[in-house]
């Protein structure tokens, strides 16, 4: 079983429609983000948190919104979808013991927005 | 604003030869680096990191340079095999915090 989940894996909605995405870890991380990935932009960040009660905006936070309802879980909100949120999005965890560390990422959730 | 740049969006080599990429940075403040490799359909998965403190980091076939005067760093893959093809993110964090700022990303294509 992979250590960072996310589902769905793959999402058509509509514009103007609510939708979640959701992502739960087993690894014990304190520290849980959300990217997107678009062609030639790379990997944007969303939102983080650093543990249950700490929620960050990131780069691109507008039209947006997300939940850490337990350290293993944090969910991405779409309030009202629009065609331009179309792309694929990355949940990810770090751990907080070492000064440096790499991030872990989940298979990623293509959604479509029409 | 883009902190982290990845210059060119995809490289072909040949098999056994040396791929090599390249990223830019703007921020002082980053003092630690990372490359992930990506997969299709795929999410990525951490290959190799370096501090600021060091100049030159290896693993096996990999190896990260770091030039901070010119805040350059880039990868070596030698030899590069087939199943090296992918996409490959420079990534960089600061003490400050630990999100990380991407670049755009290099396909890399190695021909049997």
């Amino acid at each position: 079983d992979a250590d960072v989940t996310q589902t769905p894996r793959n999402r058509i909605t509509k514009t103007g429609k609510r939708i979640m995405l959701e992502c739960s870890q087993t690894k014990g991380h304190d520290r849980m983000y959300w990217y997107r990935q678009d062609p030639g932009l790379g990997l944007r960040l969303i939102y983080y948190s650093f543990d249950v009660k700490d929620i960050n905006k990131g780069e691109i936070s507008d039209g947006y919104s997300v939940s850490r309802q337990a350290q293993a879980k944090f969910s991405l909100s779409l309030e009202s979808a629009i065609p331009n949120q179309t792309a694929l999005y990355f949940c990810a965890t770090s751990d907080t013991t070492g000064k440096n560390t790499e991030a872990f990422f989940g298979q990623g959730t293509r959604l479509t927005v029409v | 604003d883009q902190q982290v740049k990845q210059n060119s969006p995809s490289l072909s080599v040949q098999e056994g030869r040396i791929s090599i990429l390249n990223c830019d940075y703007t921020n002082s403040m980053f003092d630690y680096f990372l490359w992930y490799k990506k997969y299709p359909a795929e999410g990525p998965t951490f290959l190799i990191s370096i501090s600021s403190i060091k100049d030159k980091n290896e693993d096996g076939r990999f190896t990260v340079f770091l030039n901070k005067s010119a805040k350059h760093l880039s990868l070596h893959i030698v030899p590069s095999q087939p199943g090296d093809s992918a996409v490959y993110f420079c990534a960089a964090s600061s003490a400050s915090g630990s999100r990380l700022t991407f670049g755009e990303g290099t396909q890399l294509t190695v021909n049997p």
